[in-house]
């Protein structure tokens, strides 16, 4: 079975551009949860969805937002790019957000 | 808010021997425990959990935790290091089944031949 897979692995975008992320969870899996991991530090907490609905948000800023599909992938956008937004992205899905979260490989964005 | 601590954010081990890395907790009710491995450019691998069954609990590659809460700690070992043990190492923590995780700062691992 497909674990989490993200996409694009590896992006560069220039500051004030808008970037979004995507995130397939595992098959049957009804929840995502995004993570931002800057270079040197442990991964933080951006937002958790279930069933299309968020149930969760961490300290971001507005520019950061995030979705879930009927087929429950997910997206998260991130607008106004700034030069501290790079960072590796990760995704983690779960059945229902109460349960052991598994995370894809990442998609390491790149701002200049 | 939840929160970990880890002490150390490199630790040298030679091959063969004890890995012991640290991780203190601040709470005001018993957590949810992880530790998770990073190896470079790719995602998080989960290693153990303490989710308030068995205090030491056994997980993958050999590696274990204790859940101590007089000392609010879940340090974890391993009594003997190998060269693929060599990765970033993160402790983290959760309100009882909520699943919304907070990370330490990570410990990196080196292993010496």
């Amino acid at each position: 079975d497909a674990g989490v897979t993200q996409s694009p692995t590896h992006l560069i975008k220039t500051r004030g551009q808008h970037v979004t992320l995507r995130c397939s969870p595992i098959s049957g899996h009804k929840s995502v949860s995004w993570y931002q991991q800057v270079l040197g530090q442990g991964p933080q907490f951006i937002f958790q969805y279930y069933e299309k609905e968020e149930r969760g948000r961490g300290n971001f800023p507005d520019r950061f937002s995030a979705r879930q599909f009927p087929n429950y992938s997910s997206e998260l956008n991130v607008n106004a790019l700034l030069l501290g937004d790079s960072a590796l992205y990760l995704c983690a899905s779960s059945l229902t957000g109460n349960t052991e979260a598994f995370f894809g490989q990442g998609t390491r964005l790149t701002v200049v | 808010a939840q929160s970990v601590t880890q002490l150390g954010s490199h630790v040298s081990v030679s091959e063969g021997a004890l890995v012991l890395l640290r991780c203190n907790y601040s709470s005001s009710v018993p957590p949810y425990l992880f530790w998770y491995v990073q190896y470079p450019n790719q995602g998080l691998q989960l290693l153990l959990k303490y989710t308030s069954a068995a205090t030491l609990v056994k997980g993958i590659n050999g590696f274990e935790a204790e859940f101590k809460k007089s000392e609010t700690s879940f340090h974890l070992t391993k009594p003997s290091a190998h060269m693929s043990d060599a990765a970033e190492y993160f402790c983290a923590v959760s309100d009882r089944g909520d699943y919304k995780l907070s990370f330490g700062a990570g410990t990196t691992v080196t292993v010496r031949a």
